[in-house]
């Protein structure tokens, strides 16, 4: 079936500095994909939809300029957390849709992020 | 927007018993898409079903099923037989059938489920 590859896994990095975290399909090609943040015991949240060619768009209350997003592919899309503060601290999870339109979801296996 | 909500954080069972989970969720549209997701300790999103808001018939997949009420804008799912597995934070959430972009979901607040041996 379809996998959706997310690495790093777990990263540290101290404050001040930026982390890049990728999100890739492996069997298929996704024009979009979903970023979302989960703080712990609670749900996920959209951050942004991240679109093959154009600019993302980002849900309201996100900032643009501190979570950057990349599409520069069909099967890789990436978020960087720039200037990271520890409340930056937090699960990513990305997402694709098997095909344009599909209602399946493949997640990736998320990324857990320590700023210190 | 589309809200959903899950007013049980936590949920208990007793292996091999039958649990039910709750979900509500708010909308004004008339065709959309609602999904149980489970998250395991590794956090990894399982798909656990899925129904079509046009279908009437309640969707089953193994163990699993729903029940699906869309006048009263509920989706409980029920697992039978519990399984030590089963264990997780499940999710409901939901997909408008607008979103031609692809999977945009919106997620509840989630309930941890514990099975008891």
């Amino acid at each position: 079936g379809a996998v959706v590859s997310q690495h790093p896994s777990r990263v540290i990095c101290k404050s001040g500095t930026s982390v890049k975290i990728e999100c890739r399909s492996l069997d298929f090609q996704a024009t979009t994909m979903f970023w979302y943040r989960q703080f712990p015991k609670q749900s996920l949240m959209l951050m942004a939809t991240s679109n093959e060619g154009s600019k993302a768009t980002y849900e309201q209350g996100v900032e643009k300029d501190k979570f950057l997003i990349n599409h520069a592919s069909l099967t890789l899309s990436t978020l960087t957390v720039t200037s990271a503060h520890p409340e930056d601290s937090s699960f990513y999870i990305c997402s694709a849709p098997r095909a344009q339109g599909s209602t399946e979801a493949f997640f990736g296996q998320g990324t857990r992020l320590t700023v210190v | 927007a589309q809200t959903v909500t899950q007013s049980q954080p936590e949920m208990s069972v007793q292996e091999a018993e039958t649990v039910t989970l709750s979900c509500t969720y708010d909308t004004s549209e008339s065709d959309y898409y609602l999904f149980w997701y489970k998250q395991p300790p590794s956090r990894q999103m399982i798909l656990v079903i899925r129904q079509e808001a046009y279908k009437q018939q309640n969707a089953t997949e193994n163990r699993f099923s729903v029940n699906f009420q869309k006048a009263a804008k509920s989706f409980s799912l029920k697992i039978s037989d519990s399984q030590l597995g089963d264990a997780a934070m499940y999710f409901c959430a939901y997909r408008s059938a607008l979103e031609t972009s692809g999977s945009r979901l919106t997620f509840g607040e989630g309930t941890q489920l514990t099975v008891n041996p």
